[in-house]
């Protein structure tokens, strides 16, 4: 297996523009989660999914992010419209509960919104 | 609610200097604690997890409930340690399992 793989690796967008964030997570994974990494803010969760069902999304910054889980093998994060502080990069991570286990995470895709 | 804390972004030592990433959480429930670490321009993996108790590249972390503290130490840093740090909580809400990183502490190990 290739790992998480996530797409693109870099997105340079102009501000209004909508974007989308793409996930593989590792087959036979049963849980994914979409992270924002910021230098001021860490690594904050923005939302996970269990077998495809979204379970928590209080991390969703506001109604311009929106993710969704269609299968097992793909997951989504967009947002619509972009702004500026919306730059970040962004990880995809999946695992096989129980958590105790580990999470593997994706390259991350850099997003920059000017 | 659960949540985990690194109270230092930046840590430097020297070579050789023995070395303490702090961490401290909160959490209601019986926590599962892990260090997760970034080395420049790779992605996140795991470095160590409480439940096994184990020491990975010389790192090891005790879980003190007393404290709620699962602070990383190692004797004798080395250079190739230089990396990003995040203590991270797993939790179990709506019988699934999330997990919650803290902020992050960068070491630099110099020569």
């Amino acid at each position: 297996d290739a790992g998480v793989i996530q797409s693109p690796r870099h997105e340079v967008t102009e501000m209004g523009q909508e974007v989308t964030l793409r996930c593989k997570p590792i087959s036979g994974h049963n849980s994914l989660f979409w992270y924002r990494q910021t230098m001021m803010r860490g690594l904050e969760l923005l939302i996970y999914f269990n077998n495809n069902v979204p379970i928590d999304d209080s991390g969703m910054p506001e109604d311009r992010f929106s993710a969704k889980m269609p299968n097992a093998s793909f997951s989504t994060l967009k947002i619509q419209p972009s702004e500026p502080r919306d730059s970040a990069v962004y990880f995809c991570a999946s695992s096989l509960a129980p958590l105790n286990t580990e999470a593997f995470f994706g390259q991350g895709t850099r997003l920059t919104v000017v | 609610a659960q949540r985990v804390t690194q109270p230092e972004k930046l840590l430097s030592v020297f070579k050789g200097a023995p070395v303490e990433l702090k961490c401290n959480y909160s959490y209601s429930g019986s926590p599962e604690l892990f260090w997760y670490v970034q080395y420049s321009r790779q992605r996140l993996q795991l470095l160590l997890r409480h439940i096994s108790r184990e020491s990975i590249k010389g790192f090891t972390a005790d879980l003190n409930k007393g404290e709620t503290s699962f602070h990383l130490k190692k004797p004798f840093a080395q250079e190739e340690d230089s990396a990003m740090y995040y203590c991270a909580l797993s939790s179990t809400q709506g019988g699934s399992e999330k997990l919650v990183f803290g902020k992050g502490t960068k070491l630099t190990v110099n020569p």
